[in-house]
């Protein structure tokens, strides 16, 4: 296990269809976070899931969007009813907290989603 | 509420000069990090450095080095002789670093373009 990988890559849809990415995060990190990027800009915290638990959601994800992390490993991020301003790379970190202190997020390569 | 500000949009320079990319802070905690990741074209956030607020001494890790200065909120970014491989997107980036449960989620700037001109 080498780091965070993210699938697809790439996925362009049509507005109004559902989509969902996969993250797997780096084996031993407990904590695992979605971001999303917009061109020019710097990444925006989505949510966040501590194992199995998603304890902080931001008031960017809208009610379309839903992020699970069922057995505390792999998480999915679902947008329903896609439209045009959700294009976006999307990116998963993951991390290791304790209890002592969070280390350093470690990011995926991204899933950039373009909605036409 | 915290927020990170990276004034510089672009930069280039031509290969072995030296460039510093600027990073300012707000936050109200007392204990906070601070970080920079290198975005290369294929889009993965590469992890450079993490600071903590209480650890004010500069870095240097081969080329590259930082400067925290509390007084001035500023936690700028210097790379020494500059590559051609060194050309990225250069985000600065702060977490709150408590030890409770905080989400230690991240606040990005906007990043700063490096162009290393060979």
């Amino acid at each position: 296990d080498t780091g965070v990988s993210q699938d697809p890559r790439h996925k362009i849809t049509k507005r109004g269809q559902n989509v969902t990415f996969r993250c797997d995060p780096i084996s031993e990190h407990n904590r695992l976070y979605w971001y999303r990027q917009t061109l020019g800009q710097g990444p925006e915290f989505l949510t966040y899931f501590q194992n199995e638990a998603q304890l902080e959601k931001s008031r960017l994800l809208s009610d379309r969007f839903s992020a699970e992390r069922p057995k505390g490993s792999f998480s999915t991020l679902e947008i329903q009813r896609t439209e045009q301003g959700d294009s976006a790379m999307y990116l998963c970190a993951s991390s290791s907290w304790q209890g002592a202190g969070n280390t350093e997020a470690f990011f995926g390569q991204g899933t950039r989603l373009t909605v036409v | 509420a915290q927020k990170v500000t990276q004034a510089q949009t672009e930069i280039s320079v031509v290969e072995k000069e030296d460039v510093t990319l600027d990073c300012v802070y707000e936050t109200r905690d007392t204990t906070y990090y601070l970080f920079w990741y290198k975005q290369p074209p294929s889009g993965e956030l590469v992890f450079l450095i993490r600071r903590n607020s209480f650890d004010e001494q500069n870095e240097i890790s081969g080329r590259y080095s930082w400067n925290f200065q509390k007084s001035t909120s500023s936690f700028n970014f210097t790379i020494t002789a500059s590559q051609v491989v060194d050309s990225a997107v250069y985000f600065c980036a702060l977490t709150e670093g408590d030890s409770g449960a905080g989400s230690y989620q991240l606040t990005f700037g906007k990043g700063t373009k490096l162009s290393v001109i060979p």
